[in-house]
């Protein structure tokens, strides 16, 4: 079972540089959701799309753009990266059930230099 | 907008012995769901134990189980005969039933170590 797939891994970005995050679920999910990570501060929402074609900005979602590709995929996009976005990433995926859990990715490790 | 709090950034126990993990929450919501997530050095986050507010039995999981204390809006986490394995940052989370996109708000994560 892949559950959720992020790509890549680990990046090392310049100040300036753009990059997507990819994430695919082959759950049926309909949420989709992008966290970050920081220290002592949790995971922070950055993005969410309730279902395919909608998508809603979260806590911190400045300097970010996500895409809702189809029902499987949510991208996330830093069109000019700065070092304050260096963090662990997380897309996970959920059914429209509160009672049920959430499933992650196994997160992106990106810094900005 | 609902917010979780973890007062114990780190906590620590001896093998065998037990731990409790705290964790408050503010929401004016009637029904919620509330979950302990479990992440270890590997940086999987992995589901411990959850709780559904209009459930006045508190959850058990093997060595986990909770304290749901609805009107003080608590929800803490014991973890009983610790093991060198449960090593890991614990989360706290909180999902609103009215909320849109069903999306999770976390608390800020106690690190806890278990010591041989």
């Amino acid at each position: 079972n892949a559950g959720v797939t992020q790509t890549p891994k680990f990046q090392v970005l310049k100040t300036g540089q753009s990059m997507t995050l990819q994430c695919a679920q082959d759950m049926n999910h309909n949420s989709m959701y992008w966290y970050r990570q920081d220290p002592g501060m949790g995971l922070r929402l950055i993005y969410y799309s309730a279902s395919e074609g909608t998508t809603d900005k979260g806590e911190v979602p400045n300097g970010y753009n996500v895409s809702r590709l189809n029902k499987r995929e949510f991208s996330l996009r830093l069109e000019s990266a700065a070092p304050s976005q260096t963090s662990v990433y997380f897309c996970a995926s959920s059914p429209p059930v509160p009672n049920t859990e959430a499933f992650f990715g196994q997160g992106t490790r990106l810094t900005v230099v | 907008a609902q917010t979780v709090t973890q007062s114990q950034p780190e906590m620590s126990v001896q093998e065998a012995e037990t731990v409790t993990l705290s964790c408050t929450y503010d929401t004016s919501e009637n029904n919620y769901y509330l979950f302990w997530y479990k992440q270890p050095p590997s940086r999987q986050m992995i589901l411990v134990i959850r709780q559904e507010a209009y459930k006045q039995q508190n959850a058990t999981e093997n060595r986990f189980s909770v304290n749901f204390q609805k009107a003080a809006k608590s929800f803490s986490l014991k973890i009983s005969d610790s093991q060198l394995g449960d090593t890991a940052m614990y989360f706290c989370a909180f999902r609103g039933r009215e909320t849109s996109g069903s999306r999770l708000t976390f608390g800020e994560g106690t690190q806890l170590t278990v010591n041989p």
